[in-house]
């Protein structure tokens, strides 16, 4: 069945470092891909998708590149803060035409000033 | 903030108890799924429902049940509760249901801990 895979956290870095959070997935077809952030205490909130190869999402600094011929939806950020400091998720909406969303274990983000 | 409104945002009871979650999508949008974020099980996908009809299951158990109501909130019933359902509980909504396009919405969730 459909599945994503995140890099084991947590992720400590120092405020202005580079961040890279893997994400790679297995899944029927080609479906949309999303990142998630949930901040302490809150709910989740979409960060960026993408839905289809090649293409790039991009919001507050952050980036993903759908790769298709990696099944592979990395999350970058060329200098992190500390108000980035969140578990970070990684999805797909799986097949069927459901709805359903398929997470990730999340990857916690602790940047430190 | 998403629109998606959940209540009540914690609940604390007892083995054996049941106990209703209630979720009022954002205006305008007509599907809401349900999600469990634990720690051992991560998040997963229980139910969505698309203008008052069941339209996918997930890992949802026997003892819980969901229903869309006419004015589109929704409530999530667990009932004969276990320790192991202490979780946080997440709502959800969109505009349609399924497409590539379609983006979900979450509230701010409730926090079960069952003792």
């Amino acid at each position: 069945g459909d599945s994503v895979t995140q890099m084991e956290g947590p992720v400590t870095l120092s405020e202005e470092a580079f961040l890279t959070i893997n994400c790679t997935y297995t899944a029927t077809g080609y479906p949309s891909l999303f990142w998630y952030v949930q901040y302490p205490g809150e709910g989740l909130q979409l960060l960026l998708k993408a839905t289809k190869a090649d293409d790039k999402g991009s919001n507050k600094g952050f980036e993903a590149t759908y790769r298709k011929e990696t099944t592979s939806f990395h999350l970058e950020k060329g200098s992190v803060q500390v108000s980035d400091s969140a578990v970070y998720f990684c999805a797909l909406y799986g097949s069927g035409n459901t709805g359903k969303l398929i997470f990730g274990q999340g990857t916690t983000l602790q940047v430190k000033p | 903030d998403s629109g998606v409104t959940q209540t009540p945002k914690h609940l604390i009871t007892a083995t054996g108890q049941r106990v209703t979650l209630r979720c009022s999508p954002r205006s305008g949008d007509l599907s809401v799924y349900w999600y469990q974020q634990s720690l051992d099980q991560g998040l997963q996908f229980l139910i969505h429902y698309y203008n008052g009809e069941e339209r996918a299951k997930g890992n949802i158990l026997e003892r819980f049940s969901a229903q869309q109501f006419p004015d589109l909130h929704s409530e999530l019933n667990l009932s004969s509760l276990e320790l192991g359902d202490s979780a946080l509980y997440f709502c959800a909504s969109s505009v349609v249901s399924g497409g590539a396009y379609n983006e979900q919405f979450f509230g701010p969730g409730t926090r079960l801990t069952v003792l």
